[in-house]
């Protein structure tokens, strides 16, 4: 059974630089069958896609964040991690890691299959 | 950016009732549109993936429809567990995009 668990500060101090980190059990980050993404909820707001990784090394980001994420994966401890600079209190979200669905012999992204719990973190001094 | 749109933003139904919630994009997506449900406090659940697929689990009364421009989630006679906000979400184009939610209540 695949897990996925955010871990990170739950307050960030405005201008400071947001870290979280995916944990992974039950399936391998280097499976070439998916992406590894975050995603983003204001309080009472929709579902914001941030951006997503791939086992090569390979980053989509969303052009509205784009300038202030980095995406990185550690095979090693099967994790991910996410660092938003220049935080703000808009940054202010439950923050999730998710797995992507990828055929990589189409090319063709697919649907967000499992979720991490999601993490609040606040950007407030 | 495609920009997918669902009506209607809130729903109040009685149980066993049938729900029909539609999400229409900008362009035509093929059928790379997916739904997942959210409950409060929880984390969204995928629901039907590429259009009209189940998910594994996911009970038989959920289904999908569509293609291009145009989808339907249904529930066929809806339960009282199912009281969530369910969101569409394309993976045709980069970036990635939500639907801004649908709350479908129990009366």
């Amino acid at each position: 059974q695949l897990l996925l668990h955010e871990s990170g500060p739950g307050l960030v101090k405005p201008s400071e630089t947001l870290s979280l980190t995916c944990s992974v059990s039950g399936g391998s980050i280097t499976n070439t069958d998916y992406f590894w993404a975050w995603i983003r909820q204001s309080p009472g707001k929709g579902l914001e896609w941030i951006g997503s990784m791939y086992s090569s090394g390979s980053t989509h980001y969303n052009p509205s964040l784009k300038s202030r994420v980095t995406l990185s994966l550690d095979t090693s401890k099967n994790q991910f991690s996410l660092q938003l600079s220049s935080g703000t209190a808009a940054d202010t979200a439950v923050y999730y890691c998710a797995r992507m669905e990828y055929d990589s012999f189409w090319g063709k992204y697919r649907n967000f299959d499992h979720w991490g719990q999601g993490t609040l973190v606040t950007v407030s001094s | 950016e495609i920009v997918l749109t669902q009506s209607p933003d809130l729903q109040s139904v009685t149980p066993k009732e049938k729900v029909t919630i539609t999400c229409r994009a900008s362009q035509s997506i093929g059928t790379s549109l997916h739904w997942y449900q959210q409950k409060p406090d929880q984390s969204p659940k995928l629901l039907i993936k590429s259009a009209s697929q189940s998910f594994s689990g996911v009970p038989s009364r959920f289904s999908g429809s569509g293609s291009g421009t145009d989808f339907t989630l249904t529930i066929n006679g809806l339960e009282a567990e199912d009281a969530a906000t369910y969101y569409c979400h394309q993976s045709s184009n980069l970036p990635w995009t939500f639907g801004q939610g649908t709350k479908v209540e129990i009366k």
